[in-house]
């Protein structure tokens, strides 16, 4: 149980287009989302945290006219990468809590390439 | 703020060898405490986890204990395989609704027969 669901999981785009990024929750509600963005050999940088039906919240430094977030409903959330450049190339993950056993749980991430 | 330490690897074992994985915590409250690993080209998978202190979280022979007076949460393993080679992250979580796991920095195993 509690399974998020990434898509894609790899995309390569060229710059200046954007890229959208969704992650369902298959068998939960998942009232919180997080975001996260990791670069090689690192570790994860929380971008944001999105509430179902209100704005998300970024962290310092996040750009959210590029990275805009929507939860428009309590199975899915996406993160749209806009007018990527090579530097936003990365590998992004999204992860909700899982109020049953207060864990949380990741969807399997994507590799953004912007070329 | 919060924040986690996790010992720099790369760690390189050989099959069967004893595993420590160093991870200390700073929190202002009562923190719940993680291990996750991470294969490579995926996401996050949930290893083991502790949510108060003294308590041991196990999993496929990995184990940490929640060490509060010495603010640590260390993963052992007493014999390591070649299919654990991988990046193992230690994180934190408030526990509050809404609120994000704090991690370190992730410690990558490597393990050769």
């Amino acid at each position: 149980g509690a399974v998020v669901s990434q898509h894609p999981s790899w995309v390569i785009c060229k710059s200046g287009t954007s890229v959208k990024i969704e992650c369902r929750s298959l068998d939960f509600q998942a009232t919180t989302m997080f975001w996260y963005r990791q670069f090689p050999k690192q570790s994860l940088m929380l971008m944001a945290t999105s509430n179902e039906g209100s704005k998300a919240t970024y962290e310092q430094g996040v750009e959210k006219d590029k990275f805009l977030i929507n939860h428009a409903s309590l199975t899915l959330s996406t993160l749209t990468v806009t007018s990527a450049h090579p530097e936003d190339s990365s590998f992004y993950i999204c992860s909700a809590r899982v109020r049953s056993n207060y864990g949380y749980t990741f969807g399997s991430g994507t590799r953004l390439t912007v070329v | 703020g919060d924040s986690v330490t996790q010992m720099e690897g790369p760690v390189t074992l050989s099959e069967e060898a004893f595993l420590t994985i160093n991870c200390t915590y700073t929190a202002t409250g009562y923190p719940s405490l993680f291990w996750y690993v991470q294969y490579p080209g995926e996401g996050l998978q949930l290893l083991l986890k502790a949510t108060k202190a003294d308590d041991k979280g196990s999993n496929k022979g990995f184990e940490a204990t929640y060490r509060k007076e010495t603010t640590s949460f260390h993963l052992e393993k007493g014999s390591v395989q070649v299919s654990d080679s991988a990046v193992y992250f230690c994180a934190l979580s408030e526990g509050q609704a809404g609120t994000a796991l704090i991690f370190g920095k992730g410690t990558t195993l490597s393990v050769s027969s």
